[in-house]
């Protein structure tokens, strides 16, 4: 069974760090790039990070340049989101997701195929 | 930053009836859409990519249209179970831009 399980969150207070985890099963891991979308409390869904395959390439939402790292182990079959200098809007559920590609008249086509059950950062003094 | 603007915000629709949703992006992004759905205290699950190809295993119920700038999300005879929050998202590979709308809530009238 293909699988993404999150693991990490917790409470931290302004200013701390955090490191989160994804952990990959049913798949081949260093196939696939992934990403880290994320979800405040009753709001919607921001998209937050993306890694390539080999971990050589990442990209980030602006709101978290700079503060944020993603990274992974394909020999562990895990990815990561290390956060830094966190804040009170970084209060989310945090999901990691598998990035997938579907090519079609000499076009390709991203999504989001798979998704972990997410893990909440609660960013509180 | 491409804006994805979802409406109506929330739509009640009676089990049984067809549920249209809408999707509209600031610029074009071809085909480049895909749709989630979201039930409460769980993750989003993929429904449509390339705004109109069902993923697998989502009932034919489902149905995903557009291109450019305008989209809808059709469920064609609403089940108890497709009463959730729907997303829309563009993803454009390079450079990064992936952003989601803020949501279609599908309630029971």
């Amino acid at each position: 069974e293909v699988q993404l399980v999150e693991s990490g969150g917790g409470l931290v207070q302004p200013g701390g760090s955090l490191r989160l985890s994804c952990a990959a099963s049913g798949f081949t891991f260093s196939s696939y790039w992934m990403h880290w979308v994320r979800q405040a409390p009753g709001k919607g869904l921001v998209w937050v990070s993306r890694i390539n395959s080999d971990g050589s390439s990442t990209s980030y939402a602006d709101s978290v340049k700079g503060r944020f790292t993603i990274s992974r182990d394909n020999a562990k079959n895990t990815l990561y989101l290390q956060m830094n200098s966190l804040r009170a809007e970084d209060t989310a559920v945090y999901y990691c997701a598998r990035d997938s590609v579907w090519f079609s008249n000499y076009y390709y086509y991203y999504y989001m195929d798979v998704w972990g059950k997410g893990t909440t950062v609660t960013v509180s003094s | 930053e491409i804006v994805m603007t979802q409406s109506p915000a929330t739509l009640s629709v009676s089990p049984g009836e067809r549920a249209t949703l809408s999707c509209r992006a600031s610029q074009s992004v071809s085909s480049n859409l895909a749709w989630y759905q979201q039930k409460p205290g769980q993750a989003p699950r993929l429904l449509i990519y390339g705004a109109s190809i069902r993923a697998t295993g989502i009932p034919a119920r489902f149905s995903g249209s557009g291109s450019g700038t305008e989209f809808t999300l059709t469920i064609s005879i609403l089940q108890s179970e497709d009463f959730a929050v729907y997303y829309c998202q563009q993803y454009n590979n390079w450079p990064p831009s992936i952003t989601f709308g803020q949501g279609t809530r599908l309630e029971i009238k």
